[in-house]
């Protein structure tokens, strides 16, 4: 199975900082990474989905980008709302798989 | 408008078996490319997905837990049912229901989750 590897797992910020946090699969998975924001207490909201495709109605300081192994997602100026977990994603074969997070905290 | 909804047990005990039910409304479970997922997350932890449901019944289901989990579908009720047998507390977690695109190859709709909590 693919494994998905994030990092950082925490991520410092302060707001208005360009934020980046990296996706590695274990072996290449060509484009097929999404990128989900999750807050507490709540489901997981899709932000990007084939690596650099925004979902609809999401802001565009929002941005992704990779291919093959390496993915990023960047929050290009860090706002108050986006303090959250980040979880990239990718699908396989019949088999769905997502990183471990990032938690983008107030430094 | 797309929505999910997963209901089931808030408690179950050790060695039970859980059911949880995902109803959905705005799309048919027979749509093409659109298929209805489980996924769970632990307190704390990170996201696990569990099983999937294809529209023409197919299903998959994570290969750690294949023997244990049975996923199915009520097309007329829009409904679409786990089972997870012979739970530990290891199974603590809140689970969520969510539809999964298949031209974009994610998840563009979920469900609020539902906490379960597995004790005695």
């Amino acid at each position: 199975d693919i494994q998905l590897t994030q990092s950082p797992s925490t991520l410092p910020a302060s707001v208005g900082d360009r934020v980046t946090i990296t996706c590695r699969a274990s072996e290449s998975v060509i484009s097929w990474v999404a990128w989900y924001q999750q807050k507490p207490g709540k489901a997981p909201k899709l932000l990007i989905y084939k690596a650099s495709t925004l979902q609809s109605g999401v802001p565009s300081r929002f941005s992704g980008s990779g291919s093959g192994t390496e993915f990023t997602l960047t929050i290009s100026s860090l706002q108050p709302d986006d303090f959250a977990i980040y979880y990239c994603q990718h699908y396989n074969t019949y088999s769905w798989t997502f990183g471990q997070g990032t938690k983008v905290e107030i430094k | 408008q797309v929505t999910l909804k997963e209901s089931g047990p808030v408690l179950v005990k050790p060695t039970e078996t859980l059911t949880l039910t995902c109803a959905v409304s705005g799309f048919s479970l027979n749509t093409a490319r659109m298929r209805v997922s489980w996924i769970r997350q632990p307190p704390g932890k990170a996201l696990e997905w569990l099983a999937d449901i294809f529209p023409n019944d197919e299903k998959s289901y994570i290969s750690s837990l294949k023997s244990r989990l049975i996923i199915s579908k009520d097309t007329s009720k829009s409904q679409v049912v786990l089972t997870l047998t012979n739970v530990d507390p290891m199974d603590t977690a809140t689970y969520f229901c969510a539809r999964a695109e298949m031209s974009t190859v994610s998840f563009d709709y979920w469900g609020q989750g539902t906490l379960v909590t597995v004790s005695s």
